[in-house]
């Protein structure tokens, strides 16, 4: 299965980009990247995923390399609502298996 | 809030006691799933439920037995437990087919304390 690892913290001043780089050296070449993020008690919530392009949402940018073996999630202001733990997710080819990775605990400094 | 819902928030049970946790989702997803989260830690998959079958089962033990009664329902039922099981208990869903690369949606889970 493909694995991803991410840094365990990150600290990021409000209003600033946050940048939260994943590792999925394995992954295939049909295999998604997603990400989420989960703050305390509550569930992951979904944020962006991508194949190979880079993508872009009202929440989030999302950057893969042109091998697709890393991505950068890049949050453009972050505010303190967004000190969270984010998770970069693969999907196993073939089948419904969503694989979490370690996490990213972002805390947003004022 | 969430589309979905899973209830209780929280539950508390003995060793000895069976209860049931329960999730509703009303988005049409076909792909259900259990997930199971201890503090500090990410979501480990349990099972997956693809058009109401059981499709994926993670070597989870036979004190949880999940069910999938229809497309929107969801259940996980527990017998037996030890104190390590205490953990969020999340579930979530996603479409299948031509939508098969959706994200999941996920509830905020049910807080399990087994004493």
């Amino acid at each position: 299965d493909a694995k991803t690892t991410q840094p365990t913290s990150m600290d990021c001043a409000e209003g600033r980009a946050a940048n939260l780089p994943c590792n999925h050296s394995t992954i295939s070449g049909n295999e998604y990247v997603y990400w989420y993020r989960q703050i305390h008690s509550q569930g992951p919530q979904y944020i962006i995923h991508g194949l190979k392009n880079n993508e872009t949402n009202e929440m989030a940018s999302l950057i893969i390399t042109e091998d697709r073996k890393s991505s950068t999630l890049i949050l453009p202001h972050a505010t303190l609502r967004d000190t969270a733990v984010y998770y970069c997710i693969v999907r196993v080819s073939g089948t419904y298996k969503y694989i979490f990775g370690t996490g990213t605990r972002l805390k947003v400094l004022a | 809030d969430t589309e979905v819902t899973q209830t209780p928030k929280h539950l508390v049970m003995g060793m000895t006691n069976k209860k049931s946790l329960k999730c509703e989702q009303h988005m049409g997803h076909r792909a259900m799933y259990w997930y199971k989260q201890k503090a500090k830690k990410p979501p480990e998959l349990m099972f997956v439920y693809s058009y109401e079958k059981l499709s994926i089962n993670e070597s989870v033990p036979s004190r949880f037995s999940p069910e999938c009664p229809n497309s929107s329902l969801l259940n996980l039922h527990l017998h037996a437990l030890q104190p390590e099981d205490s953990a969020l208990y999340l579930c979530a869903s996603s479409l299948l087919g031509q939508g098969a690369n959706s994200p999941l949606h996920f509830g905020n889970g049910t807080r399990l304390t087994v004493t």
